[in-house]
């Protein structure tokens, strides 16, 4: 099942924050997040495995809720650079399927 | 970061040719790549899994011997669309599974295909 993704949509202007959401109806090992750029293939942003843990990078940074089954991306102090289409991959618990399921995305807005 | 290349980045051909895309896994060995297809302004769609040494897991509605799969070494995966027609027309994008603690999928550049 593809994971849902929220807000559809989020334009900012520089420097303000934004929170975007994925849930999965079912249980999960690991969520992936990228950020693809028009035109250009995705691009790795970070890995969270079950277990509840957060991870940040600069200005990026996630949190994985296993329990709710779903995965937050924090983008603070947001830069023009930020601008793109965010996806989260999901992985689901059980098996040795490497795949992941992507949601539809979030288009992400920075304006100066 | 780990590196993966795809070629050629884009190709236009006549109906009815197959095409061949590559994809490299430079610094890391992958046992273990993905080909997507991506329309405009929509989600990455898994085509198949493409595991080195053995045959392609394919996903549901995606035709076997009209994309043919090789994963002849442990950092190079092929795609070939055979008899392209102009519905084949797409974005296609490989990745690889980095086989260390946290199987993080890398993207190549992504191939655009204009089949006329």
């Amino acid at each position: 099942q593809q994971p849902v993704q929220s807000p559809q949509a989020v334009i900012l202007r520089e420097g303000e924050d934004a929170v975007i959401n994925c849930s999965s109806s079912k249980a999960l090992y690991s969520v992936h997040w990228y950020r693809q750029k028009h035109g250009e293939a995705p691009v790795f942003l970070m890995i969270l495995l079950k277990g509840g843990e957060q991870k940040g990078h600069e200005k990026i940074s996630a949190s994985f809720n296993e329990k709710k089954q779903q995965s937050s991306l924090y983008l603070t102090a947001s830069q023009l650079s930020y601008s793109g289409t965010y996806f989260c991959g999901t992985r689901g618990s059980g098996g040795s399927n490497y795949k992941l399921t992507f949601g539809k995305g979030t288009l992400l807005t920075v304006n100066p | 970061g780990a590196v993966v290349s795809q070629h050629p980045s884009w190709v236009i051909c006549k109906s009815g040719t197959s095409v061949k895309i590559e994809c490299r896994s430079l610094d890391f060995q992958a046992t273990t790549m993905f080909w997507y297809r991506q329309f405009p302004k929509q989600s990455l769609m898994l085509m198949a899994t493409s595991n080195e040494g053995s045959k392609a897991t394919y996903e549901q509605g995606v035709e076997k011997d009209k994309f043919l799969i090789n994963h002849a070494s442990l950092t190079l995966s092929t795609l070939t669309v055979t008899s392209a027609h102009p519905e084949d027309s797409s974005f296609y994008i490989c990745s690889a599974r980095d086989p260390g603690l946290a199987k993080a999928q890398y993207f190549g550049p992504g191939t655009r295909l204009l089949v006329l």
